[in-house]
């Protein structure tokens, strides 16, 4: 049974703090980890993929991957108010077909 | 790049009517297609997985005769909710993939309510 997951949370910080997101996943042969965030009432929207162990940033995002821990987490450098959504991370098994998604962190981001 | 759209964005239908709706890669050929349904406050449940050219694969507990999905061309796949239920109210969201890449892409979604 593949598993991923998350706290679901909630995760509060304030506005301009670096907020965390955790997600750990049960399939040591996973080769592919995505973050999608998803606003209330939206579909998933990519943030970022990561491939390989270690660091990818993109503008305020980092995703950090971590396979022999069997864990992906994404770091969101100052927060704004218009990061609070629910982060999903998902999965992909090297040959399938499809993504295993955790069930979210909900963050909150105070102003 | 990577647009993926749906259509209707909401609908909302008497009991026992079939509704459908269109999932379309706009700028990417996607040779496969996913379906999803999400309930408010819950996470994305995958319903079926949709090849060009062949039957869906849908996952268990799923009913392939009342979700009907159709992916005739590498930029359109349909799901139609067969004599649709209140309990079928859900906001379905498709997503697509490039060929070759494990990235998948969201549509925006469609708001079902049955009355």
């Amino acid at each position: 049974q593949k598993e991923v997951e998350q706290n679901s949370g909630p995760l509060s910080v304030p506005e301009g703090a670096i907020a965390s997101l955790n997600c750990t996943y049960s399939d040591r042969v996973s080769q592919s980890f995505f973050w999608y965030r998803q606003y209330s009432g939206k579909s998933p929207e990519l943030i970022m993929s990561i491939y390989s162990n270690g660091d990818k940033e993109d503008g305020r995002f980092t995703a950090q991957l971590n396979k022999a821990s069997q864990y992906v987490s994404l770091l969101i450098r100052d927060s704004q108010p218009s990061d609070s959504a629910t982060y999903l991370c998902a999965v992909k098994e090297t040959g399938a077909n499809n993504l295993f998604f955790g069930t979210g962190t909900r963050l909150t981001v105070i102003p | 790049g990577a647009v993926v759209s749906q259509h209707p964005s909401w609908v909302i239908c008497k009991s026992g009517t079939s509704v459908k709706i269109e999932c379309r890669s706009l700028d990417f050929q996607a040779t496969t297609m996913f379906w999803y349904r999400q309930f408010p406050k819950q996470s994305l449940m995958l319903m079926a997985t949709s090849n060009e050219g062949s039957k869906a694969t849908y996952e268990q507990g799923v009913e392939k005769d009342k979700f009907l999905i159709n992916h005739a061309s590498l930029t359109l796949s349909t799901l139609t909710v067969t004599s649709a239920h209140p309990e079928d109210s859900s906001f379905y969201i498709c997503s697509a993939r490039i060929a070759g890449a494990d990235t998948q892409y969201f549509g925006p979604g469609t708001r079902l309510t049955v009355l």
